[in-house]
């Protein structure tokens, strides 16, 4: 069974940085075509697509948001952290962090954590 | 940037009915598009990847076509539990969705 859970604070500070933590089970980011992706929704608005690790330890990260995101992953521990700099109260989301599959070189994301909501306010 | 227009918004319809929703890339991505489906206060669901195959364990009440640049998702008798917002999803490139459709009850 696979299962995804974010974990990080619910209040950070305007120009303070956000880490947020994936603990992950039931799959290996080490297994061929296997990736974790970050999502995010302000509320009330679209899902934003914000970056994705995957089993090589390739990096990808939105365009719009690229020099402010960071990503490492801990494969023994199931885990992998983003880390966004200098937030700002537009960031305030739910951050939702989800398994990628490839399939015929599709990547599609078949399973979510339930979602945290960070506030950014001073 | 590629950029998914997906329409329309926001669509009324009611038990039984037959609802589409479009989204148009803004070049060709092939079939590097996902859908998926999100109630409220929940994650979003993966209803259909790759343009036109369904996720395990999702009715075959939904599905996906399309290639190129224009995708068509479809629920040929909606349920009650179907009244939600619709994503979709280019991966051809860097990720987007599209902006969402809304399927509220008429």
């Amino acid at each position: 069974q696979v299962t995804l859970r974010e974990s990080g604070p619910a209040v950070v500070k305007p120009t303070h940085t956000l880490t947020l933590t994936c603990s992950f089970s039931g799959f290996s980011l080490s297994t061929t075509a296997m990736s974790v992706s970050w999502i995010r929704q302000p509320p009330g608005k679209a899902l934003e697509w914000l970056a994705r690790i995957d089993w090589e330890d390739e990096e990808f990260y939105s365009p719009s948001l690229q020099t402010r995101l960071a990503l490492s992953k801990d494969t023994s521990k199931n885990q992998v952290v983003l880390t966004v700099t200098n937030m700002d109260p537009v960031d305030t989301a739910t951050y939702y962090c989800a398994r990628g599959r490839m399939i015929g070189g599709v990547i599609s994301c078949d399973h979510w954590g339930q979602g945290l909501l960070v506030t950014v306010s001073s | 940037d590629i950029q998914m227009t997906q329409s329309p918004s926001t669509l009324s319809a009611s038990v039984g009915d037959r609802v589409t929703i479009t989204c148009r890339a803004s070049q060709n991505i092939v079939n590097y598009v996902n859908w998926y489906q999100q109630r409220p206060g929940k994650a979003p669901k993966l209803l259909i990847y790759a343009a036109s195959k369904l996720q395990d364990g999702v009715p075959s009440r939904f599905r996906g076509s399309g290639s190129g640049a224009d995708f068509t998702l479809a629920i040929s008798s909606l349920q009650p539990e179907d009244f939600a917002t619709y994503y979709c999803q280019q991966t051809y490139t860097s990720p987007r969705f599209g902006g969402g459709t809304k399927v509220e009850l008429k």
